[in-house]
C-alpha cells in the first residue's frame, strides 16, 4: 500500500524564521516520484516541486530546499527566512507507476502560518 | 493563456439532483484527473484518463461519472447516488501519464 504522512496539522512561526515541514512516505515500488503542492488560500494547488527515487540530490530553489532521503523515506521541505506570503497548506504527494499512470497519494497536509 | 479553468466556482446541489462540473484545459495534455478534497484533508483520486474516450476509476469513483469527449474537456457528474457530495473538486491535467499534474482553481460543492 502507498501512503505519504506528515505529521505536523499545523505549524506557525514568525516572519523570517527558518521552518521545515516534514514528509514520510511508504511504497513497495522502485520507481516512484515525490512531489510538494503549496495551497494559498485561494484553494488551487501550485506545484512546487518532483523528485524520482532515482534521484536522492537534494535542492535549492530560492529560499526552498528538499532533503529527500531514501533510507529514511523521507522528503522534508525547508523554508529558509519565512515570508508572509508562505501561509498557505502544503502537500506532500508519492506517485507510484500503477497500470501505466500516474496516481498522486497525498498526505494530509501541513497548514503553514507566518505571523508578521 | 494557456491553463485549467472549472465552473463554477460554487455549486450547490438538493436532494436527489445530479450535477455536472466542468473542466477544461487548453494546454494540450493528454491525461485529465478528478480528485475530492474534503476539509482539512489531502486529496483523493475520483477518475483519471489517459487519453480521449478513455477513463478510469479512482479510489473513490462510486456516485460519480465522467466522459472525455474531446481532449481539453473532462467533466465530473457528481449524481444523486453520492451521498455526502460536499467537497473542494479539483481537475488536473500532465502532458502525459508520468508527467507532473497541474491543477485548476477547483469548485466547491454544498449540498442544500
Amino acid at each position: 500500500a502507498q501512503k505519504v504522512t506528515q505529521a505536523q496539522t499545523e505549524i506557525s512561526v514568525v516572519e523570517k524564521e527558518d521552518v521545515t515541514l516534514d514528509c514520510v512516505y511508504e511504497t513497495r515500488d522502485t520507481t516512484y516520484y515525490l512531489f510538494w503542492y503549496k495551497q494559498p488560500p485561494s484553494g488551487e494547488l501550485v506545484f512546487l516541486i518532483r523528485r524520482n527515487s532515482f534521484d536522492e540530490q537534494n535542492e535549492i530553489s530560492g529560499r526552498y530546499s528538499w532533503n529527500f532521503q531514501k533510507s529514511t523515506s523521507s522528503f522534508n521541505f525547508t523554508i529558509t527566512a519565512s515570508q508572509v506570503v508562505d501561509s498557505a497548506v502544503y502537500f506532500c504527494a508519492l506517485s507510484p507507476l500503477i497500470q501505466g499512470a500516474q496516481k498522486l497519494v497525498f498526505g494530509q497536509g501541513t497548514r503553514l502560518t507566518i505571523n508578521p | 493563456d494557456g491553463g485549467i479553468t472549472q465552473s463554477p466556482k460554487y455549486l450547490f446541489r438538493k436532494e436527489g439532483q445530479n450535477v455536472t462540473l466542468s473542466c477544461e484545459q487548453n494546454l494540450n495534455h493528454d491525461a485529465m484527473y478528478w480528485y475530492r478534497q474534503d476539509p482539512g484533508q489531502g486529496l483523493r483520486l475520483i477518475y483519471y484518463s489517459q487519453i480521449v474516450n478513455d477513463f478510469q476509476k479512482g479510489d473513490i469513483a462510486e456516485g460519480y461519472s465522467v466522459s472525455r469527449e474531446k481532449k481539453e474537456s473532462f467533466p465530473l457528474t457528481v449524481t444523486s447516488a453520492q451521498k455526502n457530495p460536499t467537497a473542494f473538486y479539483l481537475c488536473a491535467s500532465s502532458i502525459g501519464v508520468w508527467e507532473t499534474q497541474y491543477f485548476g482553481p477547483g469548485t466547491r460543492l454544498l449540498v442544500l
